[in-house]
Formats: structure tokens, sequence, C-alpha cells
């Protein structure tokens, strides 16, 4: 069964650009989360979605804004990046809620200069 | 954002000793821990989970504790290896807070040959 899969897995972005990051989930899963991981913040939550819905939201800025597909893959998108931005951006998925089994995946390192 | 133990301390084990790892919550109405591993470029490996009506959960060569008195949970490894090197996160949910996970700061794991 095929883990959790985001691409990229690098990604180098400018001041001001915009940026999406895709994750796919463990087939059968129906719940994606998105997470950003800092040395300063560690693991902090961005946002949950299950169904095409977002179903929980973190306290991060409304540049920070994600989808879910039918097929349970999303996307998360930055805009107007800015240098804190830099992280690595960690995708989990679960079969329903962040109260069963997460699973994560390898993250996407962005770094804005 | 929200955290929980925000700091990363290090833990220098022989190989072949048993080891323990701590971290305190602070949510009561936390329901669902999980200890998740992370090495170095990859993303939190799933290690053991435990649900609020239990105090202790046994896996593969670790065991979870939970003491909800005084909101701890710990992990013990037993005969660790070289390759349980990494950085340890504990992570809690309440459904009640919103069913988001919440990760401790961390905690670094050094194996000595």
């Amino acid at each position: 069964k095929a883990g959790v899969t985001q691409t990229p897995r690098y990604l180098i972005k400018t001041r001001g650009q915009q940026v999406t990051l895709s994750c796919s989930p463990i087939s059968g899963h129906r719940s994606v989360s998105w997470y950003q991981q800092t040395p300063g913040q560690g693991l902090q939550f961005l946002f949950e979605y299950f169904s095409e819905t977002q179903r929980n939201k973190g306290n991060f800025p409304g540049r920070f804004s994600g989808r879910q597909f039918s097929n349970s893959r999303s996307e998360m998108n930055v805009s107007t990046l800015e240098l804190g931005d830099s992280a690595l951006y960690l995708c989990a998925s679960s079969l329903w809620d962040s109260n069963t089994e997460a699973f994560f995946g390898q993250g996407t390192r962005l770094t804005v200069v | 954002g929200e955290s929980v133990g925000l700091h990363l301390p290090t833990l220098s084990v022989q190989e072949g000793d048993n080891s323990i790892i701590n971290c305190a919550y602070s949510n009561s109405a936390s329901d669902y821990f999980i200890w998740y591993k992370q090495e170095s470029g990859k993303g939190p490996q799933f290690i053991i989970d435990i649900r609020s009506n239990m105090d202790k959960r046994q896996g593969q060569r670790v065991t979870v504790l939970l003491n909800k008195t005084v909101k701890h949970l710990s992990l013990q490894i037993a005969a660790t290896q070289p390759g349980d090197s990494a950085v340890y996160f504990c992570a809690e949910n309440s459904k009640a807070a919103g069913n988001k996970l919440t990760f401790g700061g961390g905690t670094r794991v050094l194996v000595k040959p």
C-alpha cells in the first residue's frame, strides 16, 4: 500500500510569489491535514480537509489556503510569500479524522529568498 | 499557532539501554495521543498511539504510558538501537477542542555505540 506522497520535495521561491504544494493521501483515507514545521515554532496545524470541505483551520493568515479533490488529493497554496514562510510543509492522511492514526508524507521543503 | 512543550531537549543513550522520553500536555480534554519519530530529512513516522481510556499500551520494543492525573505521556524504547536516533514528538488530539493534532516540541535521541 503506497504511503502519503507529497510533491515537490523541494522548492525555492522569491518573496511575493505564490506556491502550490500537492499531497496524495493513502488510498482509502479521506482526511488530509497540513502542517508547517520550522525550527522556531515546531509543528503547527494549518488546516484539515475531509470530503472536499475544510473541516478545521489553524491560526495562520489567509495567505494560506487549500483544497481537496474528489479523489481525496489535496493542495495547499501560499500567496504573497514572505521569508518567514520558509519551512517544511507536511501533509498527513487519516481514515476519518485526527482521532485516528495519522500518517505523514516526506514533506515539501520550501525556501523563500 | 498552538504547541505543547516547545523546546528540544536531547537524550543520549547507550546502545542496548532502555530509553524513556517524556512529554507534558496541557489540554485535559485531550483524548488521543500519538508518538512520532522523525529522522533527518523525513516526515514524522507513526510509532504508537493511546486513547485516554487506557494508561498503557505496548508495541514492538515500545511502550507508551499515559498519566491523565498529571497530564504526562511517556515513550519507552527497549534495547535502544542506532536506528532509533531521531527526534521524537508527542501529539495530542481533542475532539472537543477542534479535532486537530497539537505537537510537542520534540526530544532528540542520540544513541551512542
